[in-house]
């Protein structure tokens, strides 16, 4: 089974419109971090999250953890048709912070103009 | 300034025959991390290094599959006597090292989309 999971596989959603995503862990982590994809070609980061924080913000992007429930959140406010891509969470397990990171599935999210 | 490459973007094989991927990180960066995607799937970890370190080749799927790294420079992937089921994009990244949070984010390549016939 994988360490992260996303839920929903896809989300199609007007422009304007606010996006969530959620990303489900199995094992303690050091930090999760989201990233997107275009095309099926190489990632770009969003933004990280440690395992000692709870939220955080990025432009029109929120992070949340939960690591009682082993879960994450991305938020994408006010989307806009350039958010159309996949977006994978990505899980650092064990206490270091580097090292190789699991990722999940993925979230198709598709932004109507 | 550049940012990680990968040769060649596609390559096109016939089963049994071996291949070669390349990846070039950004320059200074000290960790390496080869990752494959099938289709409409997520990445799979093959293989990480760092430094002059022992790699992590844990994720290796076989060992038809193998990868090297010279000092902190070029890496190759190469995967002898391909199968059908080698088939997938092939994703480099590297990434700093540094203790701070903004050098935990790793940077991708265009990857390598392999298709074995």
């Amino acid at each position: 089974s994988q360490q992260g999971e996303e839920d929903p596989q896809a989300l199609s959603i007007q422009e304007g419109e606010n996006a969530t995503m959620n990303c489900s862990y199995k094992t303690s982590i050091n930090n999760l971090q989201w990233y997107r994809q275009n095309s099926g070609r190489g990632l770009v980061h969003l933004i990280l999250i440690r395992s000692n924080e709870r939220e955080k913000h990025s432009g029109r992007l929120r992070v949340t953890l939960d690591t009682s429930k082993k879960s994450s959140s991305l938020l994408i406010t006010a989307s806009r048709a350039a958010d159309t891509a996949s977006y994978f969470c990505a899980t650092r397990s064990g206490g270091t912070s580097y090292g190789k990171l699991t990722f999940g599935q993925g979230t198709i999210l598709t932004v109507h103009p | 300034g550049a940012g990680v490459s990968q040769s060649p973007s596609n390559k096109v094989t016939e089963k049994g025959k071996d291949v070669e991927l390349r990846c070039d990180p950004i320059s200074g960066h000290t960790a390496l991390y080869w990752y494959r995607q099938r289709l409409g799937q997520g990445l799979e970890f093959l293989i990480y290094f760092q430094g002059n370190s022992a790699p992590d080749k844990s994720g290796l799927p076989s060992d038809r599959f193998s990868a090297e790294r010279t000092g902190e420079s070029v890496s190759t992937l190469t995967i002898q006597r391909t199968q059908q089921e080698d088939s997938a994009v092939y994703l480099c990244a590297s990434r700093t090292t540094t203790s701070s949070t903004s050098g935990l984010e790793q940077y991708f390549g265009p990857g390598t989309r392999l298709t074995v016939t």
